[in-house]
């Protein structure tokens, strides 16, 4: 069974309004976790990291205003969309890793998100 | 920089056709060489791995080798199923400045197996 739950699966909101998109560890504590964009027939690219307890660290030209991260708790990380625009339509997906267990990595089943 | 270029799709086979997606990198330094897949409506799931020169990883029939040569880590499998149709990333991982490992995938290739 998936041990990374993400939701929304699918949203559709309106150009200006802001869309948070949720990421769970199911059975066990991630301190980490990573936050993935994936545009049509390109690759998933990294857009930060997610600290439980401090700040996120974003890739280079990622807006962390525009891209608000909050990692709250050790199994909850939340991305929000701030001022969605058409051009933030895309596919987000989550990922964490157990680091008891140094598993590899486990991924959400990723969020469709159209801005209209 | 780190990148990972793998062939585009969709790749269309029949049951129990060979199959092989391309998979070539490029890196500084020794990275980790990983294939993912996700089933249609489900995330990505490890396929398999290998860490260094010459290793093989295989799971489920999969297998991949790493060649530092040819900085290359071509997916194959002998006899496809119709259950495999998926879509298929490459990936690498590199150590960045937070000691966190960072994976770079490729742009991922569907495969389509029909009966």
């Amino acid at each position: 069974g998936a041990v990374v739950s993400q939701h929304p699966s699918r949203v559709i909101c309106k150009s200006g309004t802001s869309v948070k998109i949720e990421c769970r560890s199911l059975d066990f504590q991630a301190t980490t976790m990573f936050w993935y964009r994936q545009f049509p027939k390109q690759s998933l690219m990294l857009m930060a990291t997610s600290n439980e307890g401090s700040k996120a660290t974003y890739e280079q030209g990622v807006e962390k205003d525009k891209f608000l991260i909050n990692h709250a708790s050790l199994t909850l990380s939340t991305l929000t969309v701030t001022s969605a625009h058409p051009e933030d339509s895309s596919f987000y997906i989550c990922s964490a890793r157990d680091p008891l267990l140094n598993s590899p990595l486990h991924f959400g089943n990723g969020t469709r998100l159209t801005v209209t | 920089g780190n990148s990972v270029t793998q062939m585009e799709g969709p790749v269309t086979l029949s049951e129990e056709a060979f199959l092989t997606i391309n998979c070539t990198y490029t890196a500084t330094g020794y990275p980790s060489l990983f294939w993912y897949v996700q089933y249609p409506g489900e995330g990505l799931q490890l396929l398999l791995k290998a860490t260094k020169a010459d290793d093989k990883g295989s799971n489920k029939g999969f297998e991949a080798t790493y060649r530092k040569e040819t900085t290359s880590f071509h997916l194959e499998k002998g006899s496809v199923q119709v259950s495999d149709s998926a879509v298929y990333f490459c990936a690498l991982s590199v150590l960045m400045n937070t000691g966190f490992q960072k994976l770079v995938f490729g742009t991922g290739t569907r495969l389509l197996v029909s009966p």
